[in-house]
Formats: C-alpha cells, structure tokens, sequence
C-alpha cells in the first residue's frame, strides 16, 4: 500500500492568506521527510524537509510542521503567493534509501 | 503496493555491463516518467512519455535510453555507465492531463562500480 499519503488532490488560497499542504505516512521507521515543488513540464524541486528528530523546520515563508505520534507532516507557506501556485509532493525515506513519494497536492493561489 | 511496479530494486554493474530497468502500472495512466534521485540532490526528471511517446528529454546522456512499448510499461536500458551515474531511479504515472496525482514507483537503487 501506499506508505505516503496526501489526501488531498487540489487546494485553493487567497493570496497572502496561509496555505496549508498535509500529508500522512504509516510506516514509523521514516526518519526523513521533504516536500517538493513542481511546476507544469518541470520535474519536482526540492523546497524543505525536516529529520524525525525535530518537529518543526522553518525556511522564510515555509514552514514544514512533523507530528510523529500521528504520522503527519504539514506545509505552511505563509503569505501564499501566485508564483506558489504549483504540485506539491510530500516524501519520506528511511535513511538515504527507499524513499516514497506521496501523489501531490496541485495548489493555485488566487490573486 | 503503490501500483507503480519497478523492477529489480536493487542493480549493482559494472561500468561495461548493459543493464535494463523496468517499470509497469496498471492505473489507467497515460503518462510515465523516470526521475533520477541523487543524494543530496533535487529528484531530476529525465524523461516523459505521453501516450507511448517520448515528449521530454531533460539532456539526458545517451547511454540511458528509455523505451516505451505500452502505455503500462516503461523500460530504461543502461550501457557503460559511469559512477556518478549512482543514484536512485523512480517511475512515476500519471493522468497527464490532470497535472498532478503522480503515483511514484518504489525506485530502483543502482550502484556503478
């Protein structure tokens, strides 16, 4: 089954409101995790990621948020901007191997 | 299972040997990708295919050549590789027109010696 989740396929924000990007994995073995950006005919870019010892890691306006008793990783892009608009991917590994990409979460910010 | 299926999971050759990668999906899906995962590096696409036809070609060197003979199936053939050619290889699927919902295949760890 799919280790990665992100459960929702599409998010709308209002630009400067808050954008919030979720994302569950079940296997507890996972000790990295990342978020990837995409925009259309562009592979993904890496844009953060936090080790499973922290809970929070904080990179100008984003923000990834790790809540390791409930399997959950979050995205805070905060003001959202029309150039945020694009696939995120969450992702997670076990040390440097074997990592798993959830299916991306397509977000248009509105001007 | 992600429903995106590569095979083997784990290549170690020689920078002499041929060697191929495959990758299957049976989602319906009209797109197929293969990415290249270095460490500490961005995932780097290498190639698409929409409808079983090569439509990207990220400046890949030609000793990687993709096939496509379906639209479940995508095959990466590899020759005289070098060791920096190291790194993990992910497919991924898609419906091509939605732009997103990529479902990515487990990856291919390969280790040029």
């Amino acid at each position: 089954d799919q280790q990665v989740k992100q459960n929702s396929p599409s998010l709308s924000v209002q630009e400067g409101r808050i954008s919030i990007l979720n994302c569950d994995y079940t296997n507890s073995m996972f000790d990295y995790f990342l978020w990837y950006k995409k925009y259309p005919a562009e592979g993904p870019t890496f844009l953060i990621s936090i080790s499973s010892i922290k809970d929070k890691n904080e990179d100008g306006r984003f923000t990834v948020f790790l809540n390791k008793s409930a399997k959950h990783l979050s995205l805070h892009i905060v003001p959202s901007q029309p150039g945020d608009s694009a696939v995120y991917f969450c992702a997670a590994s076990v040390g440097a191997n074997d990592m798993r990409f959830g299916a991306g979460t397509r977000l248009t910010v509105k001007p | 299972e992600t429903g995106v299926t590569q095979t083997p999971r784990h290549l170690v050759m020689g920078m002499t040997n041929k060697k191929s990668l495959k990758c299957e999906q049976h989602l319906g899906h009209n797109a197929m990708y293969w990415y290249k995962q270095s460490a500490k590096k961005p995932l780097e696409l290498m190639f698409v295919y929409s409808l079983e036809e090569r439509v990207e070609n990220n400046s890949v060197p030609s000793r990687f050549s993709p096939e496509c003979p379906n639209s479940s199936h995508l095959f990466l053939h590899l020759h005289t590789l070098q060791p920096e050619d190291s790194a993990l290889y992910l497919c991924a699927s898609s419906f091509e027109e939605q732009g997103y919902g990529y479902t990515f295949g487990s990856g291919t760890r390969l280790t040029v010696v």
